[in-house]
């Protein structure tokens, strides 16, 4: 097991642009969560997936952001039409349902120029 | 809704005991985490109280009061490397099963 994997770990893009970010979770975790952080600030839920299905979003999240977990393994989070203000680290966590310990990804690092 | 309060910065030296606090408001509560964060790294899970009183692991303990809403986390005989933002984080029914977690509390320890 080699924990959560995100790539890439770090984009730089023009605003405008669309960026995707992946994220394999632990093999045998079955629920998937998005944060945001930026600097100084907790992890901001963004969305979650139990196997395939996307079970919860913010409220916060833009109609610019859409988010895939296509075979309940590894998840995608695409942002489209970029602004400065979707600068931020992403990060990716799993668990299984049942336990109280989520294990975050490195996270991706976003930024639009 | 949910809301947590914590401090924003606490400073201490090394061989200390540093309390950082957290309260809470949340719709529905299932429990209280903290996660510890290095510059530049992921959260990492710390501990979990689901009931009230003390959790001890190692240097670290966590405690819960659910009748106050508040919880705290204990670091004993502080190390250098026990500098990092440390985040106390709830399930809320709002929220489903995600965790959401407050803005954190930035630990410096000196020598």
């Amino acid at each position: 097991d080699t924990g959560v994997s995100q790539d890439p770990r770090h984009k730089i893009t023009k605003r405008g642009q669309n960026v995707t970010f992946r994220c394999d979770p632990i093999s045998e975790h079955n629920r998937l969560y998005w944060y945001r952080q930026t600097l100084g600030q907790g992890p901001e839920f963004l969305t979650y997936f139990q196997n395939e299905a996307q079970l919860e979003k913010s409220r916060l999240l833009s109609d610019r952001f859409s988010a895939e977990r296509p075979k309940g393994s590894f998840s995608t989070l695409e942002i489209q039409r970029t602004e400065q203000g979707d600068s931020a680290m992403y990060l990716c966590a799993s668990i299984h349902s049942g336990a109280n310990v989520l294990t975050f990804g490195a996270g991706s690092r976003l930024t639009v120029l | 809704g949910q809301s947590l309060e914590q401090p924003s910065e606490v400073t201490a030296v090394e061989g200390a005991i540093v309390q950082i606090n957290c309260t809470y408001q949340t719709s529905g509560f299932y429990g209280l985490s903290w996660y510890q964060q290095h510059d530049g790294g992921a959260p990492t899970f710390l501990s979990y109280n689901a009931l009230d009183g003390l959790e001890e692991t190692g240097r670290f303990s966590s405690f819960l009061s659910r009748s106050d809403s508040y919880g705290y986390l204990l670091l004993q005989e502080l190390q250098m490397k026990d500098s990092a933002s440390y985040f106390c984080a709830v399930r809320d029914k709002q929220a489903g099963t995600a965790l959401i977690f407050g803005k954190g509390t930035t630990l410096s320890v000196s020598s």
